[in-house]
């Protein structure tokens, strides 16, 4: 399996416009989590989708911010509009279903989002 | 809210030492807990996964343990290399399907 694929890898926009980050998770994962990394919060949990539903997005951290599972291999997290402030970089990580103790997620490579 | 503290924070050594990285949390009703690696630019490798009945859980070189009641996860690495230089992450898991909540992470360097 090619793991957890994430485009585009970089992204720079200006402040103001839409930005659209794509994520397909591994085959038969039937959870879907997006992550944001900053240097100054470290990372964070923004939303989780469990058989293309989401069930938290208590750290979506604002109206700007939203995501869709519209099928099991296919998410997008959309920022209209950015800001500077979300410049970062956000990861999206897949599991598997019948989660059991060692059970994990796993990560793909992220995305570097640099809001000018 | 869990939270995850990570110390030190960063921490360079020469190569061949033995070190520990440390990792607190104040949940301690968690599922289980796992110490994932980061390098440059790329996404975390989970390395060792600890289910909240054990103790401890060894791979090769890297061994960590898990104090559950004190909320406390150590990662011991024996005999570093520079290879293993990059950023720990600590993350204890809330259970089941849940995100997971991590620590700012080490930032460690071996040194040739």
């Amino acid at each position: 399996d090619a793991g957890v694929i994430q485009s585009p890898r970089h992204e720079v926009t200006e402040m103001g416009q839409e930005v659209t980050l794509r994520c397909k998770p591994i085959s038969g994962h039937n959870s879907l989590f997006w992550y944001r990394q900053t240097m100054m919060r470290g990372l964070e949990l923004l939303i989780y989708f469990n058989n293309n539903v989401p069930i938290d997005d208590s750290g979506m951290p604002e109206d700007r911010f939203s995501a869709k599972m519209p099928n099991a291999s296919f998410s997008t997290l959309k920022i209209q509009p950015s800001e500077p402030r979300d410049s970062a970089v956000y990861f999206c990580a897949s599991s598997p279903p019948y989660l059991g103790p060692t059970d994990t997620q796993y990560f793909g490579p992220g995305t570097r989002l640099t809001v000018l | 809210k869990q939270e995850v503290t990570q110390i030190p924070a960063a921490l360079s050594v020469p190569e061949g030492e033995n070190l520990v990285l440390n990792c607190s949390f104040t949940d301690s009703a968690i599922y289980n807990l796992q110490w994932f690696r980061q390098d440059p630019g790329k996404g975390l490798t989970s390395l060792l996964l600890i289910q909240s009945s054990q103790r401890e859980q060894t791979s090769g070189r890297l061994n960590a343990s898990l104090d559950k009641s004190s909320g406390r996860s150590t990662l011991y690495i024996a005999a570093s290399q520079p290879g293993d230089s990059a950023t720990y992450l600590c993350a204890p898991s809330g259970g089941g399907a849940d995100g997971l909540t991590f620590g700012k992470g080490t930032h460690l360097i071996i040194q040739p």
